[in-house]
């Protein structure tokens, strides 16, 4: 399976402190995706970084990408009761939009 | 612009049955992507349609299929229907630019399927 693999599986923490959640995967991506999901309802795309980039931000969201370890990793700054969700990388290894989605990481922002 | 809108949010089936799920991307968006969703497996990617074909397979057996018409909405449908079928079906569209450019994604809320 070329399933990517995250890191924590879940995460708990107060209002104000950040968050930091990994993604590895297995092989050599095109790009590679965050998405947050509430309580089993559809994806929001919250960044996209190319694999030739290194780091990319989104407000208070900051993606980093290392090809030559296969991770990524997503930080959320100053973190929100309303950030409480699941979030999934989502990587691509040939054309088209066939995505491999991670297995989540379960974001809990207590206020 | 309206959201990915997917038709209907729940359904109930017996086993054997088959079922039909229809997705409506974003105004403009070609390609349509969809995944199952199971606690167990995770998301998984189940085929993508760009301007009518299917350009993209995931591993799923023969009973699930689909098509997209030609105002690049689409059908899925599943046959047969097992117990292990359960599981949150959700529609993707992207604008796709161009075939090497990097797309996101639009999800629909999900088609929430029971299988008794």
């Amino acid at each position: 399976s070329q399933q990517g693999e995250e890191d924590p599986q879940a995460l708990s923490i107060q209002e104000g402190e950040n968050a930091t959640m990994n993604c590895s995967y297995k092989t050599s991506i095109n790009n590679l995706q965050w998405y947050r999901q509430n309580s089993g309802r559809g994806l929001v795309h919250l960044i996209l970084i190319r694999s030739n980039e290194r780091e990319k931000h989104s407000g208070r969201l900051r993606v980093t990408l290392d090809t030559s370890k296969k991770s990524s990793s997503l930080l959320i700054t100053a973190s929100r009761a309303a950030d409480t969700a699941s979030y999934f990388c989502a990587t691509d290894y040939n054309t088209g939009n066939q995505f491999y989605f991670g297995t989540g990481t379960s974001l809990t922002v207590i206020p | 612009k309206a959201g990915v809108t997917q038709t209907p949010r729940y359904l109930i089936k017996t086993r054997g049955q088959q079922v039909t799920l229809s997705c409506s991307p974003i105004s403009g968006h070609r390609s349509v992507s969809w995944y199952q969703q199971t606690p167990g497996q995770g998301l998984q990617f189940l085929f993508e349609y760009f301007s009518e074909t299917q350009r993209n397979k995931g591993n799923f057996p023969g009973r699930f299929s689909g098509r997209q018409f030609s105002n690049s909405r689409s059908e899925m449908n599943v046959s047969t229907l097992e117990l292990g079928d359960s599981a949150l079906y959700l529609c993707a569209s992207s604008f796709q630019a161009g075939r090497d450019l990097p797309n996101e994604q639009f999800f629909g809320p999900g088609t929430r399927l029971t299988v008794l």
